[in-house]
């Protein structure tokens, strides 16, 4: 069964202050994902990548960063962390075209 | 505008009682996928489906590819359904950048 481990499994953190999110998988996958999830927004696309050492933006990018520097590790940081960036956070790896397998998710509570 | 639409947005059955939940999406998919999102709030995929119909299991899903329209019929449902179904198309047309609806919320009652 594929594997997509996140970590932590929930934060408080405050405004202003840095936040890193985590994303370990063992599916040997190429692509990775993180997801946001909002009440009446559903998940949406931060950032992915398809190959170690390289990011690219998704939907909502403003206020993260991403970093890949394995193929099994996904990060999301957030340098300056803001109220409205409260949410559920879901990491994700796929091959291309193929299955999602989600991590548990994030959930974040900036103060 | 929401590029992803689905209804309805709650559905309560009694157990046994088939349900169908529809995807309505305003641009061109490559991909459909349908999505289940336990209470517990983890996710796991249920099916692709881009266009035709597929099974497995109790699931149907119908992708009309030209009428940007996807449901998903569960049959004979159990408690154990009960969660939050989420379509996500892809708009990347390479396969890896989803948009997803904001989900059918599903209660079976035994």
């Amino acid at each position: 069964e594929a594997a997509v481990t996140q970590s932590p499994r929930s934060k408080v953190a405050v405004t202003g202050g840095k936040v890193t999110l985590s994303c370990h998988q063992t599916n040997n996958h190429d692509y990775m994902y993180w997801y946001r999830q909002d009440t009446g927004h559903g998940l949406r696309l931060i950032h992915y990548s398809y190959v170690a050492d390289s990011t690219e933006k998704g939907d909502i990018p403003d206020g993260y960063k991403a970093s890949r520097p394995s193929q099994e590790n996904f990060s999301l940081i957030l340098e300056l962390a803001s109220l409205s960036q409260t949410a559920v956070y879901f990491c994700a790896s796929s091959e291309r075209a193929e299955t999602l397998y989600f991590g548990s998710g994030t959930r974040l509570t900036v103060l | 505008g929401q590029q992803v639409q689905q209804s309805p947005a709650s559905l309560v059955l009694q157990e046994g009682e088939n349900a169908e939940l529809q995807c309505n999406f305003s641009s061109t998919a490559t991909q459909l996928q349908w999505f289940y999102q336990s209470p517990g709030g983890s996710l796991v995929s249920l099916l692709s489906n881009p266009s035709g119909t597929k099974h497995t299991g109790r699931l149907t899903s119908t992708t009309v590819t030209k009428e940007r329209r996807s449901s998903l019929h569960i049959s004979s449902s159990q408690t154990t359904d009960s969660g939050t179904y989420l379509c996500a198309i892809d708009r990347s047309n390479m396969g890896y950048k989803l948009t997803f609806g904001t989900g059918t919320s599903l209660l079976v009652d035994p």
